[in-house]
């Protein structure tokens, strides 16, 4: 296994237009999460799956933004009508479960202009 | 929601010398992880630590729950340590959800 993959690596995108990005975990991680880093930050908790099942959705990700993760295996994050506070890196991360460290993909970098 | 605090914010080492670096948290955790985000922007995980002690090679982490605080001490530093490491904690309740602290950015050079 090559760890967590995340495509694309770099999106550039217009104001107003929707974007989806994908995240494929560690195939034996039933764990995954979405996480977004602005420029000086640390990550800041978007939304996390348990297989299938969406268990909490932080309160960043507003109406726009929806996250799936059909089957249990990779996962999709959809933000719709960008806006240019959009702007950043979105990580996707898996563990095996909630105490086991985390590995985390390369990110995709978003920029709206 | 948890506060993650760590210091020093930014400590520049030259090749070889020893590093600690502070976390502290405002509640109870029962999960506390330590990463380093190299220069290129991966995060890579160095311990899963919610108590106790624990070593992987010149790296070594204590977490002193009770306490509230973390420890990662990096020995004889090298210019590949460079980057920003990053103390992230789980609530008591809500272990899946990290919260990051803001980071310390290290600097070791020639």
């Amino acid at each position: 296994d090559t760890g967590v993959s995340q495509d694309p690596r770099h999106k550039i995108t217009k104001r107003g237009q929707n974007v989806t990005f994908r995240c494929d975990p560690i195939s034996e991680h039933n764990r995954l999460y979405w996480y977004r880093q602005t420029l000086g930050q640390g990550p800041e908790f978007l939304t996390y799956f348990q297989n299938e099942a969406q268990l909490e959705k932080s309160r960043l990700l507003s109406d726009r933004f929806s996250a799936e993760r059909p089957k249990g295996s990779f996962s999709t994050l959809e933000i719709q009508r960008t806006e240019q506070g959009d702007s950043a890196m979105y990580l996707c991360a898996s563990s095996l479960d909630s105490y086991y460290g985390y590995t985390f993909g390369s990110g995709t970098r978003l920029t709206v202009v | 929601g948890i506060q993650v605090e760590q210091s020093p914010p930014d400590l520049i080492l030259q090749e070889g010398a020893n590093s600690t670096l502070r976390c502290n948290f405002s509640d109870s955790v029962n999960n506390l992880q330590w990463f380093h985000q190299n220069p290129w922007g991966q995060l890579i995980n160095l311990f899963y630590i919610p108590s106790g002690t624990k070593q992987n090679g010149r790296l070594s982490a204590t977490t002193v729950a009770t306490e509230r605080y973390s420890l990662l001490y990096i020995s004889s530093s090298q210019t590949t340590d460079s980057g920003v490491y990053f103390c992230a904690v789980g609530e008591t309740g809500t272990a899946s959800k990290l919260t990051f602290g803001t980071g310390t950015r290290l600097q070791v050079t020639l």
